[in-house]
Parts: C-alpha cells; structure tokens; sequence
C-alpha cells in the first residue's frame, strides 16, 4: 500500500448531519483525491488537492468540501448529508513522477 | 457520453486460459491508461500502467493500447481462480483529470 489510511472505515449518519471522512498518508505525497464508489457508475472524482491549501472540484463535487492543512491529510466534509451520498468513498495519492493512483482502504458511508 | 467504456461481465474463463478484458475511451487527449483489480469489499489495486502505442507485459498480464483505436486492453495469461475480480480501466488527461470505467467482473473457474 501507500501508507494511506482512512477513518472511520464505516459509518451511518442521519440526513442533514454534517460528516467528516479522513485520509492521512505517511509518503509526502504532494496529490491527493477524493472519489466515490457507486454500482454502475465507477470511480467518480470528487475533490483533489495538489499541495497544502491547493484543492480544487472533480466531476461531482456539489454537496462536498475539502480541507488540506497538512501535507499528510486530506479531510472530505459532507456539510449536509443527504441519502444520495450514501457510498464508498477512496481517498487516493499519486506516487512522484507519474499518474499511477494508489488507494486508501475506503469508508462505506450509509446516510440514513 | 462516458469517457471510459467497459462491458461490464461477467465474464467467465477455465482456470489456464487467456483472459481479454477491453475497454474504450472517448477523449483522444488522453495520455496514461490504467488497469487496477478490484476484489469485493476491498480497495483498487493497480496491476499496470501504458503511455504509449503496443504492449507492455509484466508477469501473466500484458496490456495493450490503440490510441487511433481509442482502445485499450489487458490479457491475463494462465488465468487463475485468484484472479476472479472486477478489472478497472482507467484513463488520465493530467494530475487532475482521472476517469474510470465502471469495471469488468471476471471469474476464473476451476
């Protein structure tokens, strides 16, 4: 692995309670995305980040925030949760010179 | 439209043969193309990566990429039960473009 972790691993929240989903990495690595898992759908990228302070929206970013003050962690708020951000959700980092992505172990996420 | 097109299974091969995953991608600019294993419940793990035209093998896995094609495919030699796993495509643009294929399900029968 990557030295990535995620926290929690599991986790079922109500609807309209805000949710914070962790990734820490030990490698320095500089990028960092968020994506969530679907059936039918893949990967879908939702936030990333290319240095402290440094993120910017994926493809299905509405209804998701990002904060990056440290290096070694990348923090996925849901301010709001709906039913519809029930998923899996993969925290990613790019290992220096080149665009292979390596995973986290993800957080199944259930918003009741 | 889908950037990243798989079918997505399963499909189903004896232990021992050759098994041909496929995928097509819409974007020309595309520029690295990717082949992560994903087993039930667990995270993707990347098996192989390819930049340019033809094949690149590694072990029992060869990919292969067509990009006039739009095309790029991975074959897995002496197909293992172990390999039973949904089989990823992904294609990037640069560090902040990543598109996935909804993945093909394989199962390696005994």
């Amino acid at each position: 692995d990557a030295g990535i972790t995620q926290s929690p691993r599991h986790k079922v929240t109500e609807t309209g309670t805000p949710v914070t989903l962790r990734c820490h990495q030990t490698e320095n690595h500089r990028y960092m995305y968020w994506y969530r898992q679907d059936p039918g759908h893949g990967l879908r990228l939702i936030h990333y980040s290319y240095g402290v302070k440094d993120t910017d929206k994926g493809e299905v970013s509405d209804g998701y925030s990002v904060s990056r003050s440290k290096t070694e962690d990348f923090l996925l708020t849901l301010e709001s949760a709906t039913s519809s951000q029930t998923s899996v959700y993969f925290c990613a980092t790019i290992a220096g010179g080149s665009y292979e992505q390596y995973f986290g172990p993800g957080t199944r996420l259930t918003v009741t | 439209q889908k950037e990243v097109e798989q079918n997505s299974g399963p499909l189903s091969v004896p232990e021992g043969a050759i098994a041909s995953l496929n995928c097509t991608y819409s974007d020309r600019g595309s520029q690295s193309f990717f082949w992560y294993r994903q087993y039930s419940g667990k995270s993707p793990e990347l098996i192989m990566s390819i930049y340019s035209n033809g094949d690149k093998e590694d072990g029992r896995f060869t990919a292969q990429l067509n990009k006039a094609s739009q095309y790029v495919s991975l074959l897995i030699r002496d197909s293992q039960p172990s390999d039973s796993a949904t089989y990823l495509c992904a294609v990037s643009y640069n560090f902040n473009k990543f598109y996935f294929g909804s993945g093909t399900k394989l199962n390696v029968k005994p």
